[in-house]
């Protein structure tokens, strides 16, 4: 079974401050991880996957994330936040091909708000 | 580049009435996935199908069924739509395992 809990419902920042956007996983086996962002009234845009390779990983936008199997976290950051970054971001885990269809598992979301 | 499409945007629907969201992709992708998203909920997988021909039921499939007679679309119905049933509903699709999905922009659907 997978699951994946987003620690903050909402957080905000100032424009220029760090990011930190925290996300834990669990999974019975080696799970594929990713990153998507949500945009008002949009689909999800996908921001960047961790699939067993390098364990910090860069995506799109300035952001990273860095996976720690010890401590089944995968937390999304960026140095510094800009006001288009304000949307909803879903952490999402999928166990590889462990299941039919290799179905994703979403976090329920965490809106980060960002003040000028 | 077009990726994957849902039609329609919007819809309100009287309960009791039936109607079809169609989602279609132009990448040549065998896994296509059915979700609805409600506040505080993420997304949770209503149907998916891993190729031509096939369907799965996933999280939430009860009062929807869904049909992939062609490759690139992926048909969701709502025989009797009821209340509950209001939701945004997002089609995605992958080209195989450990990819990510990629997904539409999402009906809203209000069901009164």
């Amino acid at each position: 079974a997978q699951s994946v809990t987003q620690l903050d419902s909402h957080v905000s920042v100032s424009e220029g401050t760090p990011v930190l956007l925290r996300c834990n996983y669990s999974s019975s086996y080696s799970p594929s991880l990713f990153w998507y962002v949500q945009h008002p009234n949009k689909g999800l845009q996908l921001l960047l996957k961790y699939t067993s390779a390098a364990t910090l990983v860069k995506g799109i936008n300035g952001f990273e994330a860095e996976f720690k199997k010890s401590e089944t976290s995968f937390h999304l950051t960026k140095p510094s936040a800009h006001m288009s970054d304000a949307a909803e971001y879903f952490c999402v885990v999928s166990d590889r091909g462990r299941n039919a269809g290799n179905m994703l598992t979403f976090g329920g979301g965490t809106r980060l708000m960002v003040k000028p | 580049n077009a990726g994957v499409t849902q039609t329609p945007k919007f819809r309100v629907l009287k309960t009791g009435q039936s109607m079809t969201l169609l989602c279609a992709q132009d990448m040549n992708h065998e896994y296509m996935y059915w979700y609805r998203q409600d506040p505080g909920m993420g997304l949770r997988l209503i149907h998916y199908s891993v190729g031509e021909g096939t369907t799965a039921k996933g999280e939430v499939p009860d009062g929807y069924n869904v049909s992939r007679l062609k490759k690139q679309n992926f048909l969701l119905g709502l025989e009797s739509a009821a209340p509950s049933q209001t939701s945004v509903y997002f089609c995605a699709s992958k080209v195989q395992n450990n990819q990510p999905q990629h997904f539409g922009d999402g009906t809203r659907l209000s069901i009164l």
